[in-house]
């Protein structure tokens, strides 16, 4: 199955500070790929859709000065998180898409939690 | 997409069958059904989708029925490793954004 690798697992920074994530799609090429937050007992809650070569589309409420994402190839996207405040502390998850088919079939990544001090 | 609507939380004994309903009466004739679960602290992991017809595969069977506002995901012998928060989500075929409602929490007990 196509696997979706993310990096780091775990972050822990100083408020302030900016942090990078990067999502990987490993054996196959992603068209499209998808960030979400979701904090304790939450659900998934989308933040931006990125296409390869092109600008994300962010979701409402989610600033794109802050959470900047670059889709700079079909198997590599990056979600920056600029001067991180406390508030920020989340899990990340990224997902991936082919759009080869007509349905829908997202593989996610395993996450990243963040912790800001 | 259109609007699902879960039980909070189900349980099911180790070794039966799981069985979580799923209602979607707004769906369109468009639109799939998809069932996604997501272990603690984990990446979501995609199960099965359908659109009308009942679908199986190694992991698990989506019934749904004839009017397609409802369906149920089977898991046919649930083990300690399908406590999860099983998630029924319905999406066009044009569209790639997934909408995550709060889910299904499956305890299977021992």
């Amino acid at each position: 199955g196509a696997v979706v690798s993310q990096h780091p697992s775990r972050v822990i920074c100083k408020s302030g500070t900016s942090v990078k994530i990067e999502c990987r799609s490993l054996d196959f090429q992603a068209t499209t790929m998808f960030w979400y937050r979701q904090f304790p007992k939450q659900s998934l809650m989308l933040m931006a859709t990125s296409n390869e070569g092109s600008k994300a589309t962010y979701e409402q409420g989610v600033e794109k000065d802050k959470f900047l994402i670059n889709h700079a190839s079909l198997t590599l996207s990056t979600l920056t998180v600029t001067s991180a405040h406390p508030e920020d502390s989340s899990f990340y998850i990224c997902s991936a898409d082919t759009s080869e088919r007509s349905y829908n079939e997202q593989f996610f990544g395993p996450g990243t939690r963040l912790t800001v001090l | 997409d259109a609007k699902t609507t879960q039980p909070t939380s189900m349980d099911c004994a180790e070794g039966r069958a799981a069985n979580l309903p799923c209602n979607h009466s707004t769906i369109s004739g468009n639109e799939y059904v998809y069932w996604y679960r997501q272990i603690h602290s984990q990446g979501p992991q995609y199960i099965i989708h359908g659109l009308k017809n009942n679908e199986t595969n190694e992991m698990a069977s989506l019934i749904i029925t004839e009017d397609r506002k409802s369906s149920t995901l089977i898991l046919p012998h649930a083990t300690l490793r399908d406590t999860a928060v099983y998630y029924c989500i319905v999406s066009g075929a044009g569209s790639y954004q997934l909408t995550f409602g709060k889910g299904t929490k499956l305890s299977v007990i021992p």
